[in-house]
């Protein structure tokens, strides 16, 4: 069974800083792993995702996530946060074989001060 | 969302009525899922399709039916609303099994009084 948690509820930074969205997962095969965010009142849009190609993925919007298996986590960062950067993470894990549907994290709401 | 539309976007309903929410896809994808959100919980499954007439239960399906009965349009029933079911409740589709990825819907709020 394959599970995911992420660290925080509430993730606040300045405009310019470090962004740090911690994920750690739980599969009993090689994962695929996703990162989804979620503006107000929008659906989720992909971020990046991880299947098993390089191991530090690139995103959109300057995001990138680096697949760690010896520490089971999928941490996404961004060098420098923007405002528009504010909205909610979601990081998500899915298996290989067998059901692929992936099981979501309770999310990170990313907070950006001026 | 390009490809993927849900509808209504906004609904108020009384317990105990059905209800019943559309997902509309232009994609041709094989793949729909219906998915609730509420804070503190993410995203939860409650039920999906692997094509034409072909669904099976998510987690939180008790309470819940689908149909298909055309490739671009997954239906999501609430037999008999109840206040725990006040909630968002995305679409999904993915054109493989094998999961890349998700285009989701823009959602639709539900609120059972």
């Amino acid at each position: 069974a394959q599970s995911v948690t992420q660290l925080g509820s509430h993730v606040s930074v300045s405009e310019g800083a470090l962004v740090l969205l911690r994920c750690n997962y739980s599969s009993s095969v090689p994962p695929y792993l996703f990162w989804y965010v979620q503006y107000p009142n929008q659906g989720l849009q992909l971020l990046l995702k991880y299947t098993s190609a390089a191991t530090l993925v690139k995103g959109i919007n300057g995001f990138e996530a680096e697949f760690k298996k010896s520490e089971t986590s999928f941490h996404l960062t961004k060098p420098s946060a923007h405002m528009s950067d504010a909205a909610e993470y979601f990081c998500a894990v899915s298996d290989r074989g067998g059901s692929y549907i992936p099981t979501f994290g309770r999310g990170t709401s990313l907070i950006v001060h001026p | 969302d390009a490809g993927i539309t849900q509808s209504p976007r906004h609904k108020v309903t009384e317990t105990g009525t059905p209800v019943t929410l559309r997902c509309h896809q232009t994609e041709n994808h094989r793949y729909m899922y219906w998915y609730r959100q509420d804070p503190g919980h993410g995203l939860r499954l409650i039920h999906y399709s692997y094509g034409v007439k072909d669904t099976d239960k998510g987690e939180v399906s008790d309470g819940y039916s689908v149909s298909r009965s055309k490739t671009e349009d997954f239906l999501l029933t609430l037999e008999s609303a109840t206040s725990s079911q006040t909630s968002v409740y995305f679409c999904a589709i993915s054109r493989t099994e094998e999961n890349y990825g998700y285009t989701f819907g823009s959602g639709t709020r539900l609120t059972v009084v």
